[in-house]
């Protein structure tokens, strides 16, 4: 069964302070992996898709990698804007599945100034 | 590009009343929308997936008869909790997808509320 994990499940940095979250997953043929910030009372915003292992992606203070097991998300230099719970998600063709997406339980970032 | 907008945003409304959440894939045609529900602290729980003009595919424990879902367009799904009880409150987002490999773009969710 496909799963993903994600930790660590919450994390506090002072501003600037760089810092990396992991996801780590089992999936059976990896189709891409995706990465969505979801800040409170809203839905998730997608970041990143990364399909195979070596690939890395960059936006702004975020960069994302992958390898044939787990995902980085490095925060650089982070600002208090940056808090938010990150979503760590491959999708599953398991049982018939559409694509559906596997989540990891996120982990929550806050950045205080 | 790959904006979804969801409708209502907030919704209050007493217990026995139907309500529908429209879900629109503003700048691009989805041939897959997703449904899912949120609890507080808790990741995303998917209720079901929708083809345009297909009926949906529910997940296991999710009933088809109290959450009617309708893909009537590339563009637009709707979701309709019907006859609402206090434990269906909860945070409902809808996603779109262009097609299988590209990511699922979600909308703001609506957050229901059944007094």
């Amino acid at each position: 069964e496909d799963q993903v994990t994600q930790s660590p499940e919450a994390l506090r940095l002072q501003e600037g302070e760089s810092s990396s979250l992991n996801c780590s997953y089992t999936v059976s043929g990896l189709r891409g992996l995706f990465w969505y910030r979801q800040d409170p009372g809203k839905g998730p915003e997608f970041l990143f898709t990364l399909y195979s292992a070596g690939e890395e992606k960059e936006k702004e203070r975020l960069k994302a990698t992958l390898t044939k097991k787990e995902s980085f998300l490095h925060i650089t230099a982070p600002k208090p804007e940056d808090s938010a719970t990150y979503l760590c998600a491959v999708p599953s063709y398991y049982g018939g599945s559409q694509g559906n997406l596997i989540f990891g339980k996120g982990t929550k970032l806050s950045v205080k100034p | 590009g790959a904006v979804v907008s969801q409708h209502p945003s907030w919704v209050i409304c007493k217990s026995g009343t139907s309500v529908k959440i429209e879900c629109r894939s503003l700048d691009f045609q989805a041939t897959t929308m997703f449904w899912y529900r949120q609890f507080p602290k808790q990741s995303l729980m998917l209720m079901a997936t929708s083809n345009e003009g297909s009926k949906a595919t529910y997940e296991q424990g999710v009933e088809k008869d109290k959450f009617l879902i309708n893909h009537a367009s590339l563009t637009l799904s709707t979701l309709t909790v019907t006859s609402a009880h206090p434990e269906d409150s909860s945070f409902y987002i809808c996603s779109a997808r262009r097609d299988q490999n590209q990511p699922q773009h979600f909308g703001d969710g609506t957050r229901l509320s059944i007094l």
